[in-house]
């Protein structure tokens, strides 16, 4: 699969295989996390949440990682398909209001 | 309803001109959240809202921006006198409460300036 350690502006990924798609976030506060997924056009798309308390959260082919010690979140995708190239955002919850991350371009492979 | 609705899709403004933007939360939903994305970069919180009263406009450029969520009435964000820089996406996202529950979003209006 493929995958990235630090944050980086593109993935581009085999169709079939796995991604992992990295995010640091900003404060230590934040006690919860929401991955989302924007196509060409459309808006950000609900993918998959997690709250502080937890350090793993699996969804359909999805799951999230959470990593305080380091403020670090991650999204991993089982199975790519073309469906899912799309810009990815991590998203974290301060102040009352969710804070986004750079995102993500991933450009799936046929 | 449903989902998030925002009109127009796409605006277009001469520069100096005034930009009237709507929103219709999601049926039951309190919370109103309006953020800017330039060139599908990040997203940039400009104000958000508690059913008609204004919660957080810490993001909210002060002398041309302004926004208002009525009883009965989409909620709306207006630009006085419009620039160049105000070109982007502007999207509403709306939730049932302020803290630890995911956003809906809008397909956003896509506003140029020109």
């Amino acid at each position: 699969g493929e995958s990235v350690g630090l944050h980086l502006p593109t993935l581009s990924v085999q169709e079939g295989d796995n991604s992992i798609i990295n995010c640091a976030y900003s404060n230590s506060a934040s006690d919860y996390f929401i991955w989302y997924k924007q196509e060409s056009g459309k808006g950000p798309q609900f993918i998959i949440d997690i709250r502080s308390n937890m350090d793993k959260r699996q969804g359909q082919r999805v799951t999230v990682l959470l990593n305080k010690t380091v403020k670090h979140l991650s999204l991993q995708i089982a199975a790519t398909q073309p469906g899912d190239s799309a810009v990815y955002f991590c998203a974290e919850n301060l102040d009352y209001k969710l804070s986004f991350g750079a995102g993500t371009t991933v450009t799936v492979r046929a | 309803g449903e989902e998030v609705a925002q009109t127009p899709k796409h605006l277009v403004r001469g520069e100096g001109q005034k930009a009237k933007l709507y929103c219709a939360p999601i049926k039951g939903h309190s919370y109103v959240f309006w953020y800017q994305q330039v060139l599908k970069n990040e997203f940039k919180f400009l104000i958000s809202f508690q059913n008609e009263n204004v919660f957080d406009e810490t993001g909210m450029p002060k002398e041309r921006f302004s926004a208002k969520c009525l009883p009965n009435s989409p909620c709306s964000l207006e630009i006085q006198a419009t620039k160049l820089e105000d070109s982007a996406v502007y999207f509403c996202a709306s939730s049932r409460s302020f803290s630890n529950e995911k956003l809906f979003f809008g397909s956003g209006t896509q506003l140029s300036v020109l």
